[in-house]
């Protein structure tokens, strides 16, 4: 079982929807979440981080993470065609810097 | 700052041939990494630096690769002899720990073809 699990998609939404992209790890010693946004033969550039539990919102973005279930979710409300990338969760433990990504979610907004 | 910086953009090798690829990390940035990035597997660390020390490399897939940092400002991957399994994006980040950033910086890749 990879540490980090992130279902691939593809995700396709219209222009203005809500999006949800999720992820589901094993290790409870994870602290520290992270989502990337990687557009197309780019590198991955950081979008949000958020320690431990609760929710943290940026703009349109909104980041939330349960330690109970091992499960964290990043939402996009009024998604713009420019949202259209693939979004790759990581995570890491306290005193650790390596970080363990999932594989990646594409989403493609319509206009 | 220039962010982290990967040559070349694209590399086109064949078989057997010895392939090397460099990164520059942003100065002041004490944590190295080196990624290789494919569709079926996604991001795997290959292997990372702390103070130009190699702590990690268990993610190095075999005795063909290896990486060097001799200063903090300049590290290499090297596959010698390439296969066409070794065909990938490689990524270099950087990030620093000490000051509270908690994420990396990646450079652009290096889209690897070896035919």
């Amino acid at each position: 079982q990879k540490e980090v699990e992130q279902d691939p998609g593809p995700l396709s939404v219209p222009e203005g929807a809500i999006v949800s992209l999720n992820c589901t790890y094993s290790n409870s010693a994870f602290q520290y979440f992270m989502w990337y946004r990687q557009y197309s033969r780019k590198g991955p550039e950081l979008l949000m981080y958020t320690y431990s539990s609760g929710n943290k919102e940026d703009g349109r973005f909104t980041a939330q993470v349960d330690k109970s279930s091992k499960y964290i979710s990043l939402f996009i409300r009024d998604s713009q065609p420019s949202d259209s990338a693939t979004y790759l969760c990581a995570m890491r433990r306290t005193g650790a810097n390596n970080l363990f990504f999932g594989t990646g979610t594409r989403l493609t907004v319509i206009p | 700052d220039a962010g982290v910086i990967q040559s070349p953009r694209h590399e086109v090798t064949e078989m057997g041939q010895e392939v090397t690829l460099r990164c520059k990390p942003i100065s002041g940035h004490d944590y190295l990494f080196w990624y290789r990035q494919t569709m079926m597997r996604g991001l795997e660390l290959l292997i990372y630096f702390n103070n130009n020390v190699p702590i990690d490399d268990s993610g190095m897939p075999e005795d063909r690769f290896s990486a060097k940092m001799p200063n903090a400002s300049f590290s290499t991957l090297k596959i010698q002899p390439s296969e066409p399994r070794d065909s990938a994006v490689y990524f270099c980040a950087s990030s620093s720990y000490g000051t509270g950033t908690y994420g990396y910086t990646f450079g652009s890749g290096t889209r690897l073809t070896v035919v």
